[in-house]
């Protein structure tokens, strides 16, 4: 089946760290991609989305490239803020017929620190 | 719009006990999910629906049951209550165009079973 794999946690930084989040993917085809983040007591909600090879996605200054070849998924961010600390989730959605079965990793705690 | 929204908030059962957990969208979304998040874990995918009248198993359907009469409904029946469904319950709702393309959660359900 298909699995997600994320980078363990917690991550903890100091404002204006560069952050990066690893996530690699078992999948067969092509899925799309996904980061949510998750604050606290909240719901998730989706922070960006890559839906075919090489496609970056990004808001709010995060980004991450679908890299098939290597098949990740890595969460970028320059400049990290005290507001960005929340758990962040890399997700998969096969394509086709199997669209609704998506696949979460199990999340990364960020703490960002003045 | 309300979005995905979810009742009850909270909720203690005893063991064996019944419940339904409740989930309406108003986005005209023709797939619905359930998942559950345990403690420092990702979601997993209990069961979802491509549409009214259409349900699938998830990786973890075992103690639970849905329907889906309706677009805008897809309640979560728990029939025998265990200690071990004590969880976070979060549905979410997402249009299906060329590919899932994001998913919108609700604001989840804090069930404990004792």
């Amino acid at each position: 089946g298909n699995s997600v794999t994320q980078m363990e946690g917690p991550v903890t930084l100091s404002e204006e760290a560069f952050l990066t989040i690893n996530c690699t993917y078992t999948a067969t085809g092509y899925p799309s991609l996904f980061w949510y983040v998750q604050y606290p007591g909240e719901g998730l909600q989706l922070l960006l989305k890559a839906t075919k090879a090489d496609d970056k996605g990004s808001n709010k200054g995060f980004e991450a490239t679908y890299r098939k070849e290597t098949t990740s998924f890595h969460l970028e961010k320059g400049s990290v803020q005290v507001s960005d600390s929340a758990v962040y989730f890399c997700a998969l959605s096969p394509f086709g017929t199997n669209a609704g079965k998506s696949t979460f990793g199990d999340g990364t705690t960020l703490t960002v620190k003045p | 719009n309300a979005g995905v929204t979810q009742t009850p908030k909270f909720r203690i059962l005893k063991i064996g006990q019944s419940m339904t957990l409740q989930c309406t969208q108003d986005m005209n979304h023709n797939y619905m999910y359930w998942y559950r998040q345990d403690p420092g874990m990702g979601l997993k995918l209990i069961y979802y629906s491509v549409g009214a009248g259409i349900t699938d198993k998830g990786e973890v359907p075992n103690g639970y049951n849905v329907s889906r009469s309706t677009t805008e409904d897809f309640p979560l029946r728990l029939e025998l209550a265990a200690p071990s469904q004590t969880s976070v319950y979060f549905c979410a709702s997402s249009p299906y165009t060329q590919g899932i393309q994001e998913q919108f959660f609700g604001p989840g359900t804090r069930l404990t079973v004792l």
